[in-house]
């Protein structure tokens, strides 16, 4: 099965707080991609990082850092020192084959609410 | 450079009826895929486009039809227009395939009446 799978529906902090968002994937295919995309209140999904199957390196880019684990099929993404900006829904996503063509399997997302 | 424009943002459309919906792809990019986003739902994969050819099709009916321009800018035809295809349309575009990064437009929102 190719599945992408984000339990916390909706999670509410305090501005300045550390905040985890877990991604869990399921797919059959070796060689795969992990994708994060950021949805403002405005709608547009914004990028912010893809991650392949084999590159298993944590990465951090300013607040945001993001942890790989193969082993437990999980990419989760970290803020750091939250601030109210970046209120949004957050989607994790996984190309993968499904349908008979290679698409992006998309997670039903967490809306993460910061509180000034 | 210019991002990835949608058009209309908005749209009331009746049962039965048929409707376009356009996107402009970013400078650059070769491929355009389509997604529907129902409400407080994850993006649904509709299909992909790569140098004016259809390059991949999610698990949507027939009525949902596309096409890619020389521009690689796109249009997304849905006929027979159903209550359950009220939704977000999104349009993103790319370079090669699914594996790489997309750049969403700010999508159409379509409600059916």
């Amino acid at each position: 099965a190719q599945k992408v799978t984000q339990a916390q529906t909706e999670i509410s902090v305090v501005e300045k707080e550390d905040v985890t968002l877990d991604c869990v994937y399921e797919t059959r295919d070796t060689t795969y991609y992990l994708f994060w995309y950021k949805q403002p209140p405005s709608g547009e999904l914004v990028f912010l990082i893809r991650r392949n199957s084999f590159d298993e390196q944590n990465e951090i880019s300013g607040r945001y850092s993001w942890n790989f684990q193969k082993s437990t099929s999980s990419f989760n993404f970290t803020i750091t020192a939250s601030q109210v900006v970046d209120s949004a829904v957050y989607f994790c996503a996984l190309s993968g084959f499904m349908d008979s063509n290679y698409q992006l399997i998309w997670g039903a997302g967490t809306k993460l609410i910061i509180k000034p | 450079e210019t991002g990835v424009t949608q058009s209309p943002t908005h749209l009331i459309k009746t049962r039965g009826q048929q409707v376009t919906l356009r996107c402009s792809s970013q400078s650059g990019h070769n491929t355009v895929s389509w997604y529907q986003q129902a409400l407080g739902q994850g993006p649904q994969f509709i299909f992909q486009y790569y140098r004016e050819e259809e390059n991949g099709r999610g698990n949507f009916p027939p009525r949902f039809s596309g096409l890619q321009f020389p521009n690689y800018s796109s249009e997304l035809n849905v006929n027979a227009l159903e209550l359950d295809d009220s939704a977000l349309y999104l349009c993103a575009s790319g370079w090669s395939r699914i594996h790489y990064e997309q750049y969403f437009g700010p999508g159409t929102r379509l409600t059916v009446t």
